[in-house]
């Protein structure tokens, strides 16, 4: 299996700009989750799925940050309009079911390095 | 009081030394408990998951105390290969998500 896949790796865009970041999960995966990582506040969760439905969202930091899964092998999380203070890396992580074994054990991609300037 | 405290360090080491992580974490109800790691520009990866009784991986040895809501992470005969990010992780109670905790900076020189 080629694990997580992100695209792109890399993103420099302006402010204002519309940014849409895409992830395809492990095949067979249950669960699919967004993160965002800085400095100051280390590794936090976005949101996350199950089965392609949105479980938990609370950590989507507003309105101009959105996320959908139209199936199980892709996602999309998309800021419109993006800003300065949404640089981070954002990485993308699947799971099996827990009851599938691995007690849930997240498997992340890549990442995506965003500047926005 | 934050879900999942960790010292950030850095941790000095040198090479051959044996080094230890705690991790305290707030929600009771949690259930799986983990150690990622985390090198310079790479993404977290699971190192070992921390069981009741304790285990061991090779030069590696996590620990829980459910009472204290502790865990700790050993690592015997530091390599220079060890130089990472480690990240103490637990899930949210009966959520499927993980919490990370900001993660604790080992540097291990010659």
């Amino acid at each position: 299996d080629a694990g997580v896949i992100q695209s792109p790796r890399h993103e420099v865009t302006e402010m204002g700009q519309e940014v849409t970041l895409r992830c395809k999960p492990i095949s067979g995966h249950d669960y699919l989750f967004w993160y965002r990582q800085t400095m100051m506040r280390g590794l936090e969760l976005l949101i996350y799925f199950n089965n392609n439905v949105p479980i938990d969202d609370s950590g989507m930091p507003e309105d101009r940050f959105s996320a959908k899964m139209p199936n199980a092998s892709f996602s999309t999380l998309k800021i419109q309009p993006s800003e300065p203070r949404d640089s981070a890396v954002y990485f993308c992580a699947s799971s099996p079911h827990p009851l599938a074994g691995g007690e849930g054990t997240q498997y992340f991609g890549p990442g995506t390095r965003l500047l926005v300037l | 009081r934050k879900e999942v405290e960790q010292d950030p360090g850095p941790f000095n080491v040198p090479e051959g030394a044996t080094v230890a992580f705690n991790c305290t974490y707030s929600n009771s109800a949690s259930q799986s408990f983990f150690w990622y790691r985390q090198d310079c520009r790479k993404e977290p990866k699971l190192l070992m998951s921390v069981y009741s009784s304790g285990n061991e991986d090779g030069r590696f040895t996590a620990q829980l105390n459910r009472a204290s809501q502790y865990i700790s992470l050993l690592i015997r005969d530091s390599k220079l290969s060890d130089s990472a990010t480690y990240l103490c992780v637990v899930n949210a109670g009966s959520q499927g998500n993980l919490i990370f905790g900001k993660g604790t900076k080992l540097s291990v020189k010659p």
